[in-house]
């Protein structure tokens, strides 16, 4: 069974930093890109970040461009975005998700998601 | 970026009710959208990915279809479960962008 469970939310002071984690399983893990998408309270569903199954490429949105950083250990099965100078705006759920690449081009779904962790920033 | 506009924002239907969602992308995205499902408190499901292939284990009253701009999901027959949020998504280009939702409501 395909499980994602994130790690490392919490409250956050403006300015400050937080890690946050997925830990995955019952899947290779290393043949997957994985992503992050938050959701603000009350709000819809913004993508945040991208990294390909080797590590090789990274995206970013651009509302946290530069001080967001997505990362990878495929030997401890974990995705990482650490999350610097946060603002209040960055309060939100957090999700990881496992990417799908279909096969033919520009085609890419995300088929399991994590439960989410909240990131609260405030002083 | 690509932004998706769904409509509507809101929706009340009955039990046994077909009911239709609309996305449209301010560009071409071929087949490029997918469709996920959210309940209060939950984290998205994934219903329907490139426009119209149904998800593993998704129930065959959901539906998608179209292409180029426009874009919907159907559902044939309301059951209680499906009272949710639902999102469209584009995966054609980087940023992905998600639409506003729609709400689905119990008339």
């Amino acid at each position: 069974e395909v499980q994602l469970v994130e790690s490392g939310g919490g409250l956050g002071q403006p300015g400050g930093s937080l890690r946050l984690s997925c830990a995955a399983s019952g899947f290779t893990f290393s043949s997957y890109s994985m992503n992050w998408v938050r959701q603000a309270p009350g709000k819809g569903l913004e993508w945040v970040s991208y990294i390909s199954s080797s590590s090789t490429t990274t995206y970013y949105a651009d509302s946290v461009k530069g001080r967001f950083t997505i990362s990878r250990d495929n030997a401890k099965n974990s995705l990482y975005l650490q999350v610097n100078s946060l603002r209040d705006e960055d309060t939100a759920v957090y999700y990881c998700e496992r990417v799908v690449h279909c096969s033919s081009t520009s085609c890419s779904f995300f088929d399991y998601w994590g439960q989410g962790i909240l990131v609260t920033v405030s002083s | 970026d690509i932004q998706m506009t769904q409509s509507p924002s809101s929706l009340s239907a009955s039990v046994g009710d077909r009911v239709t969602i609309t996305c449209r992308a301010s560009q071409s995205i071929s087949s490029s959208i997918n469709w996920y499902q959210q309940k209060p408190g939950k984290a998205p499901n994934l219903l329907i990915y490139a426009t119209s292939s149904l998800q593993s284990g998704v129930p065959s009253r959901f539906s998608g279809s179209g292409s180029g701009t426009d874009f919907t999901l159907t559902i044939s027959s309301l059951q209680l479960e499906d009272f949710a949020t639902y999102y469209c998504q584009q995966s054609y280009s980087i940023p992905y962008t998600f639409g506003q939702g729609t709400k689905l409501e119990i008339k």
